[in-house]
């Protein structure tokens, strides 16, 4: 299967901890996109990367977030100071190339902050 | 202190019915429209997705209609199956970005 692989699929920080989101995109794409879902709610567009590029990061907190995908290797979410706030579920999505095809998502990491 | 949480719309259909789900668009510039599906713990899978050239596309099963006039995108599947049950997103995509815009989502429950 090559589908969007995310890791972990839960990852659980204590307040003030980093947390460290990983997507690898399906073969062959080369955009990235990361989202975020709170319980009972529809996602929300944080950040647009291709490689070793952020094209669209205006979904992002301005403190303590940031995003790469650098030439080799997936691309991560970084959480720094964690807060209970952060608590969701972080969704990574790709595509290829060519920008009319839908994204595919993978199965997310569920962040839970103690 | 108390926290109210959002209640996801529900529709419920019977096993073998039609269901129509119904999402309205925000932007008028929005030019890609996209409905996924999402399962319990999983993310969003793709379903079926229609340019603002077209006003219906037919997959398996699956039929999306889209109106420009009021801004209105709806999703019809034809025999509902109890694995349809799941939460069924809308979301859009504005021309000049590749961010998708989701909308709130409606949870579809099917019964026997």
């Amino acid at each position: 299967n090559a589908g969007v692989m995310q890791n972990p699929r839960h990852l659980v920080r204590r307040r003030g901890q980093e947390a460290r989101l990983r997507c690898s995109p399906m073969k062959g794409h080369s955009h990235v996109y990361w989202y975020r879902q709170l319980p009972e709610e529809g996602l929300k567009f944080m950040v647009y990367l291709q490689k070793e590029n952020i094209i669209d990061e205006s979904g992002m907190p301005k403190e303590r977030f940031s995003a790469e995908f650098p030439k080799e290797g997936p691309s991560i979410l970084r959480i720094q100071q964690v807060v209970r706030g952060d608590s969701a579920a972080y969704f990574c999505a790709s595509s290829p190339l060519d920008n009319n095809q839908p994204q595919h998502f993978g199965d997310g990491t569920r962040l839970s902050i103690l | 202190g108390e926290s109210v949480g959002l209640h996801l719309p529900t529709l419920s259909v019977q096993e073998g019915d039609n269901s129509i789900i119904n999402c309205a668009y925000s932007n008028s510039a929005s030019d890609y429209f996209i409905w996924y599906k999402q399962e319990s713990g999983k993310g969003p899978q793709f379903i079926i997705d229609i340019r603002s050239n077209m006003d219906k596309r037919q997959g398996q099963r699956v039929t999306v209609l889209l109106n420009k006039t009021v801004k209105h995108l709806s999703l019809q599947i034809a025999a509902t199956q109890p694995g349809d049950s799941a939460v069924y997103f809308c979301a859009e995509n504005q021309g000049n970005t590749d961010k998708l815009i989701f909308g709130t989502g409606t949870r579809l429950q099917v019964f026997p």
